[in-house]
């Protein structure tokens, strides 16, 4: 079964404008970290966001915040005042259990295009 | 400042031929991890390990091998390249605490022809 699943293959967003990135993920376990990775063309993969499970607030960090809803098990990327450098694939990924879990897993990705 | 090191970055190479990706860090993270990636898709976690003198396998079959002799290095090695080894390679470190953020070098990609 898909514990990532996110549902937008692409989006388009018009520069400037904010953007929400789906992302829903399923575990039994009370303990989970949830991650949101941007890749460029470049093939890097870049950190962006952070939420814990038990995280009482949405995670930000700059123009990017994670808008948490845990009984749904949501975890969507808003990407606000789009930029055209924000165009690239977007990955949602979870890490279950506590210290020592290892395993990340990631989505299947949502391309981001932005419009100038 | 890169603090993960892929070499090489690029490489084209023959059917048969050996060949290592090299994978190395200054984080002085205890955990490194190789996924395969295929254009466009999502990552595929091929080996993983916790420190020195640990590897595992990770979800991905896959017929490379990797060492981990030093907490710095981790050398990923296909003994045989075959055109279905065409892909790209990323690295990638975590440092063992309750976040565990996996953090990604610049990948390797490779053609097999």
């Amino acid at each position: 079964a898909q514990k990532i699943t996110q549902t937008q293959p692409g989006m388009f967003v018009q520069e400037k404008e904010a953007v929400t990135l789906d992302c829903t993920y399923d575990t039994s376990d009370p303990s989970y970290g949830l991650f949101w990775y941007k890749q460029p063309s470049s093939g890097e993969m870049i950190f962006l966001i952070y939420q814990g499970s038990y995280d009482q607030q949405n995670a930000t960090e700059g123009r990017y915040s994670l808008n948490f809803q845990k009984a749904r098990k949501s975890a969507n990327l808003v990407i606000s005042a789009s930029q055209l450098g924000d165009s690239a694939m977007y990955f949602c990924a979870m890490r279950e259990g506590n210290t020592g879990g290892f395993k990340t897993i990631f989505g299947a990705g949502t391309r981001l295009f932005v419009k100038a | 400042e890169a603090d993960i090191y892929q070499t090489p970055r690029y490489l084209v190479i023959g059917t048969g031929k050996k060949i290592t990706l090299e994978c190395s860090q200054t984080m002085g993270h205890d955990k490194m991890y190789w996924y395969q990636q295929d254009p466009g898709m999502e990552l595929h976690l091929i080996h993983y390990s916790y420190g020195v003198n640990s590897t595992e396998k990770g979800d991905l079959s896959s017929e490379s091998t990797v060492s981990r002799i030093r907490t710095e290095h981790f050398p990923l090695t296909l003994e045989s390249a075959r055109p279905s080894h065409t892909s790209q390679y990323l690295c990638a470190t975590s440092l063992a605490g309750s976040r565990e953020t996996q953090y990604f070098g610049p990948g390797t990609r490779l053609l097999v022809l």
